[in-house]
């Protein structure tokens, strides 16, 4: 068990750009968050997947944003058309099975992929 | 929405000081998380507490969730520079969300 994996853990780009992260969860993980962190702040949900499923999805979640799990297994969060505003620290967890709907245990964390909008 | 404000938001303190960190909720929490977190690195689970007047304890570390469980607290004791880093505390999704939400940390700086 390697962990939540998140590549890159380094991006930066010009505004305009279009940038893609990708979260590798624990492997027997079904579920997955991704969050945004910026300096001085706790995580801000983002969205939650089940399986391949996106469930739900923040107000923080503009449009320029997009989430997908395909296969149930690795995600991507792209961000088009970056903005200065878009600069932060993007976060992805992920949990285990739980039996009933509502997950109640341990995020874990991956190191995160911190983005720099010049 | 449920709030989860913590205090102090930054902390210095001399190796071997004991210290504690405080995480109010504005609702009552069905599951209260510590997270500890270096600069630039992701959250790296510390405890988790569930029931009012819930204890754990890990080497140093001592968490405690209230009878009424709207607040807990963080006890380190006899720190060390180890210890130094960012505590977020984070709570459980409620009904009707899926989401954990995070407080805003505490920095904390443990001198040599």
């Amino acid at each position: 068990d390697t962990g939540v994996s998140q590549d890159p853990r380094h991006k930066i780009t010009k505004r305009g750009q279009n940038v893609t992260f990708r979260c590798d969860p624990i492997s027997e993980h079904n579920r997955l968050y991704w969050y945004r962190q910026t300096l001085g702040q706790g995580p801000e949900f983002l969205t939650y997947f089940q399986n391949e499923a996106q469930l739900e999805k923040s107000r923080l979640l503009s449009d320029r944003f997009s989430a997908e799990r395909p296969k149930g297994s690795f995600s991507t969060l792209e961000i088009q058309r970056t903005e200065q505003g878009d600069s932060a620290m993007y976060l992805c967890a992920s949990i285990e099975r739980l039996a009933g709907q509502v997950p109640t245990g341990e995020l874990f964390f991956g190191e995160g992929s911190r983005l720099t909008v010049l | 929405s449920q709030e989860l404000e913590q205090s102090p938001q930054s902390l210095i303190v001399q190796e071997g000081k004991n210290l504690t960190i405080n995480c109010t909720s504005s609702k009552t929490l069905y599951g209260l998380y510590w997270y500890k977190q270096k600069y630039g690195e992701g959250l790296i689970f510390l405890m988790m507490l569930q029931k009012g007047g819930e204890e754990k304890s890990h080497e140093k570390i001592t968490a405690k969730l209230d009878e009424k469980k709207q607040q807990s607290s963080l006890h380190i004791t006899a720190s060390q520079p180890s210890h130094a880093g960012i505590y977020l505390c984070g709570a459980g999704p409620r009904s009707g969300t899926y989401k954990y939400i995070f407080g805003t940390g505490t920095r904390l700086k443990v001198l040599a």
